[in-house]
């Protein structure tokens, strides 16, 4: 079993709908969780933070964490062409000497906004 | 913000060639490097984390001589594709932490694609 599943998509969404991007794990030692965001060809940017389980909201994006669940999720509202790209999750457990350890990534769900 | 960059963007080269990608953090010191690849529609993969002044540990089933990778300085790590083969051929990204950070986030250079015929 892989560390972090995520559905690769394709998801295709008309311009101003929701999107539910999701991801499960399997080790219970994640606190970390991020989602980057990756266009053709470039390096990930990242999105969005969260350590722990909850709640966290910037602008249009939203992230949850249910550790419990081992389910994190990403929410995009009001989506828009621009926010086509490939998300990936990406999670860590604490390292000694630093807040973060290595990352370990899911494989991205390619999502496309049609106008 | 935090600025990575990479060196080439994209490189072709014939097999049996060595292939050097620099990465390099533009306005913070960075203690630590990571070097992954990426296959079309895959993750990123980790091949190995670079400590400035310190050998590179390397992830399982990397080979160590043939990813050669030096971390000379705080704000430059380079990786060496040795005697490339065509299966080497892919999208390498680095990224660099940032030691004045606290969360020691990661960023992300912009990658290097390699071709190898």
């Amino acid at each position: 079993q892989k560390e972090v599943e995520q559905d690769p998509g394709p998801l295709s969404v008309p311009e101003g709908a929701i999107v539910s991007l999701n991801c499960t794990y399997s080790n219970s030692a994640f606190q970390y969780f991020m989602w980057y965001r990756q266009y053709s060809r470039k390096g990930p940017e990242l999105l969005m933070y969260t350590y722990s389980s909850g709640n966290k909201e910037d602008g249009r994006f939203t992230a949850q964490v249910d550790k419990s669940s081992k389910y994190i999720s990403l929410f995009i509202r009001d989506s828009q062409p621009s926010d086509s790209a490939t998300y990936l999750c990406a999670m860590s457990a604490y390292s000694r000497g630093s807040t973060l350890g290595r990352l370990y990534f899911g494989r991205g769900t390619q999502l496309t906004v049609w106008p | 913000g935090a600025v990575v960059s990479q060196h080439p963007s994209w490189v072709i080269c014939k097999s049996g060639t060595s292939v050097k990608i620099e990465c390099r953090s533009l306005d913070f010191q960075a203690t630590t490097m990571f070097w992954y690849r990426q296959f079309p529609k895959q993750s990123l993969m980790l091949m190995a984390t670079s400590n400035e002044g310190s050998k590179a540990t390397y992830e399982q089933g990397v080979e160590k001589d043939k990813f050669l990778i030096n971390h000379a300085s705080l704000t430059l790590s380079t990786l060496t594709v040795t005697s490339a083969h065509p299966e080497d051929s892919s999208f390498y990204i680095c990224s660099a932490r940032d030691r004045g950070d606290y969360l020691n986030e990661q960023f992300f250079g912009p990658g290097t694609r390699l071709t190898v015929l």
